[in-house]
């Protein structure tokens, strides 16, 4: 039973390129969570996403992010014209359902992104 | 808005010697509250989590924090260190209302000396 799969592990992009991060939700999971660890600071919430709809994105910044979570595929994590405070490792979380009290969300391994 | 603090971004402890995490919230009305252990260049797995009941909450590897709602804290402890649990320790909480959204504190890394 896979666990949450993320894809680059490791991104190098240049200053105003786009990054593309893939988050594969464990099986049977429809809920998938999007945060963002800085370096030397803890996670911060980034988006919420449902298959087909965007629940919450109040931790997304105004521009240049984007998130899906389409019918069939992957979560996919947009940035576009990455600029070097992008640098971070983005790390998706999965649920079977709504998380509550009783639902734990599983971690995936992370993308570490570096725009150089 | 809800915050997280965690005394202390590097704490070390010999094998053996007892662990102590500190981790404090700010909200009035009791969140839940996790503890969430990373490994390097892992994600997050979860410790051990509060949301009711009995106060002293006990989780995987030895580990158990205690909730005291007069203090506004939740700290992680276990009796004897392993070298194995060298790692970073993240708290967590997130609000009744909203309890998909976790809020973390900036992590303790725990040193393990031999």
């Amino acid at each position: 039973n896979a666990g949450v799969m993320q894809n680059p592990r490791h991104l190098v992009r240049r200053r105003g390129q786009e990054a593309r991060l893939r988050c594969s939700p464990m099986k049977g999971h429809s809920h998938v969570y999007w945060y963002r660890q800085l370096p030397e600071e803890g996670l911060k919430f980034m988006v919420y996403l449902q298959k087909e709809n965007i629940i919450d994105e109040s931790g997304m910044p105004k521009e240049r992010f984007s998130a899906e979570f389409p019918k069939e595929g992957p979560s996919i994590l947009r940035i576009q014209q990455v600029v070097r405070g992008d640098s971070a490792a983005y790390f998706c979380a999965s649920s079977p359902g709504r998380r509550a009290e009783s639902t734990e969300a599983f971690f995936g391994q992370g993308t570490r992104l570096t725009v150089v | 808005a809800q915050s997280v603090t965690q005394l202390g971004s590097h704490v070390s402890v010999s094998e053996g010697a007892l662990v102590l995490l500190r981790c404090n919230y700010s909200s009035s009305v009791p969140p839940y509250l996790f503890w969430y252990v990373q490994y390097p260049n892992q994600g997050l797995q979860l410790l051990l989590k509060y949301t009711t009941g009995a106060t002293l909450v006990k989780g995987i590897n030895g580990f158990e924090a205690e909730f005291k709602k007069s203090e506004t804290s939740f700290h992680l402890t276990k009796p004897s260190a392993h070298m194995s649990d060298a790692a970073e320790y993240f708290c967590a909480v997130s609000d009744r209302d909203s309890s998909y959204k976790l809020i973390f504190g900036s992590g303790t890394r725990l040193l393990v000396r031999p």
